[in-house]
């Protein structure tokens, strides 16, 4: 079936980066996704990715995808204080309905 | 406000009860999703509607409710409360099949307490 594992909890310095990895399973899926959730928010788009693309880079913000291995990572540059929130992977599900199966999320911690 | 809105954004209630969350958005978009997180769980889908009048179930559908008679609402209704059900619950939307991005717009969640 389909399902989204990701670590649980990274915690960096502030100025470092942060690299945030998700393992899915269906290798069908056409688009992934990251999403960020602020504290007491609901969830917004980060960035997504296109099952054909291997890397994607918007500003800070880097995702590498890995089809053989079915690995996404989120690499995010000179992580800042505000970067603290939960980023959580997703894919868009096999069937036609668009829905969209999260992982747990990661929670990052930015130190100052 | 354009957007999409959810009520209560907090709620207590008691073991039994019936309780309706409710979700509305300006956008007309098509698709609405009913999702909850717990910790260390994630996302998980409840419910979710193409369309007016068309609802299918999603990943954890047991113990609720949903319709949608209206393109711009779509509440969740927990017919008989119960503890396992306390969790933030979160409404979402997102356009037409065409939006191919898949970008899921999400409302600010309700927090609902089964004593």
């Amino acid at each position: 079936g389909e399902d989204v594992e990701q670590s649980l909890f990274l915690s960096v310095r502030e100025g470092d980066s942060s690299v945030i990895n998700c393992t899915y399973t269906d290798s069908s899926s056409t688009y992934l996704y990251w999403y960020k959730q602020e504290p007491g928010a609901g969830l917004q788009l980060l960035t997504y990715i296109f099952s054909n693309m291997d890397m994607k880079q918007d500003q800070r913000l880097t995702v590498l995808l890995n089809k053989k291995d079915k690995h996404l990572s989120l690499r995010i540059a000179d992580t800042q204080t505000g970067d603290s929130a939960i980023y959580f992977c997703a894919e868009m599900g096999r069937d036609s309905s668009y829905k969209l199966i999260f992982g747990s999320g990661t929670r990052l911690l930015v130190r100052p | 406000d354009a957007g999409i809105t959810q009520s209560p954004r907090y709620k207590i209630t008691e073991t039994g009860r019936q309780v309706t969350l409710m979700c509305h958005q300006t956008w007309s978009h098509s698709y609405m999703f009913w999702y909850r997180q717990d910790l260390g769980h994630g996302l998980r889908l409840i419910y979710y509607s193409a369309a007016a009048d068309i609802t299918d179930k999603g990943e954890v559908p047991d113990g609720y409710v949903v319709s949608r008679s209206k393109t711009e609402n779509f509440p969740l209704t927990l017919e008989s409360a119960t503890r396992s059900q306390t969790s933030v619950y979160f409404c979402a939307s997102r356009g037409l099949a065409g939006d191919n991005t898949g970008e899921l717009f999400f409302g600010e969640g309700s927090r609902l307490t089964v004593l």
